[in-house]
């Protein structure tokens, strides 16, 4: 079926730092979401992205649409403990969407 | 409160037993999905409904099953030939006003075996 590659897989950071990550997918869509889950509990919508080029910022996260429609990325700066978990990049097309494998973030105060 | 609710939130299964999942929503959202968690990896679609009476499978639907009666409701049931059930359940659903989707999800169900 349908693949997203989201990478890095893993990632362990100094509070203040920024952090990247992205998302590439074999088929082109017109929906990419990013979320965020914690623990035991159900994702959480990040920032929705839906027009090739879009740039979304929520607070201290920004995203972007791939103008190639294949590909997004998602950018936390200045990062705080509080921005611990998995994130996770979701695509396809109207009423069928799949996610990444999941980006888990540390944070080290 | 407007919202996804799944229950149990922890569910144990013996061998050879069928066990349904329950999610309810009451957002009036059109289409509603299931997707399994294992730890440390991404979330897997095992169905969705895009419209009362009407299901289609996704990745994984193998040994599971899926009805849509109302448009509130979305039960999963994990049957006897899912031979690895342990897994986190999330029940997600959304609308598309515009044609832009976004999809919310329930607090999720820990499926274990006994």
């Amino acid at each position: 079926g349908q693949q997203l590659n989201q990478s890095p897989q893993s990632m362990f950071i100094q509070e203040g730092e920024d952090v990247s990550m992205n998302c590439t997918s074999s088929s082109i869509f017109n929906t990419w979401l990013w979320y965020k889950q914690d623990p035991g509990e159900g994702p959480v919508l990040l920032i929705a992205l839906y027009k090739a080029g879009e740039l979304t910022s929520n607070g201290r996260l920004t995203a972007q649409f791939g103008i190639t429609r294949k590909d997004s990325f998602l950018n936390i700066s200045a990062s705080i403990p509080s921005d611990v978990g998995i994130y996770f990049c979701c695509s396809g097309n109207t009423g069928k969407l799949i996610f990444g494998q999941g980006t888990t973030l540390q944070v080290k105060p | 409160d407007g919202g996804i609710t799944q229950s149990p939130k922890y569910l144990f299964r013996k061998e050879g037993q069928n066990v349904t999942l329950s999610c309810e929503q009451n957002l009036n959202h059109d289409a509603m999905y299931w997707y399994r968690q294992d730890p440390g990896q991404g979330l897997r679609l095992i169905y969705y409904s895009q419209i009362v009476n009407d299901f289609q499978k996704g990745d994984i639907a193998e040994g599971y099953s899926v009805s849509r009666e109302k448009k509130e409701s979305f039960p999963l049931t994990v049957t006897s030939a899912q031979k690895n059930p342990t897994a986190f359940y999330l029940c997600a659903s959304s609308n598309w006003t515009g044609g832009r989707e976004k999809l919310f999800f329930g607090s999720g169900t820990q499926l274990s075996v006994l």
